[in-house]
């Protein structure tokens, strides 16, 4: 069955740290997979996405993730976190084709400490 | 460049009570589009999704229904509304490629 797994439910780190949220994925075919943030009461905005081709992606606020097809990994990872980074953020994978449809990550919560 | 429009932001109904909630997308033409629930500690839920107008499809049977009686226009509804209705509902659309866009969401709160 296709799922996404984000194994940490809230993460904290401290401002100007470096981050990495974890996604692991079980898809049949070539995925295509997507980070997606979410602030308080918003809709979803699209970080980055993964199709072919390179590995390692870079996104939107200095985010960027890497492609691991052995791990079946796709973390997300920033040098140097900002207090505007708080945010929910949800890995999703999809395969594409006519639905085009999206399976979601149960998303982390990002809090940032001054 | 294209855009989403969903309402209302925010909506307070009791059980009981009818609901709709729209979404249209300007700027693009016979987009696929989707109705998303997200509840409390549960991620994101596809509900419905649509490839072009009349035609829908349900992922999970539940209280709701969904509609699409324009090319650009996906409307959620239900005629009873019940307490797990509760959520915040995303709608989202995708045209061509493979990246899905999402609105800035509706919260439903059932009383």
């Amino acid at each position: 069955a296709q799922s996404v797994t984000q194994p940490d439910i809230h993460i904290t780190v401290s401002e100007g740290a470096s981050l990495e949220l974890r996604c692991n994925y079980s898809y049949g075919a070539t995925p295509y997979l997507f980070w997606y943030v979410q602030s308080p009461g918003q809709g979803l905005q699209l970080l980055l996405k993964y199709f072919s081709g390179d590995t390692l992606v870079q996104g939107i606020k200095g985010f960027e993730a890497e492609f691991k097809r052995s791990q079946s990994s796709f973390n997300l990872r920033k040098p140097s976190v900002h207090w505007s980074d708080a945010a929910e953020y949800y890995c999703a994978v999809g395969g594409g084709g006519s639905q085009g449809n999206l399976i979601f990550g149960k998303g982390t919560k990002l809090s940032v400490k001054p | 460049s294209q855009t989403i429009h969903q309402w209302p932001a925010t909506l307070v109904q009791p059980v009981g009570s009818p609901l709709s909630l729209e979404c249209t997308v300007e700027g693009t033409s016979n987009p696929n589009l989707y109705w998303y629930r997200q509840a409390a500690g549960r991620g994101l839920q596809l509900l419905f999704y649509s490839v072009g107008i009349g035609q829908i499809s349900s992922e999970v049977p539940q209280n709701l229904s969904a509609s699409r009686p324009q090319d650009r226009q996906f409307i959620l509804s239900s005629k009873k509304l019940l307490l797990s209705d509760s959520g915040f509902y995303l709608c989202a659309w995708k045209r061509g490629g493979n990246t899905i866009y999402f609105g800035e969401g509706s919260w439903l709160t059932v009383v």
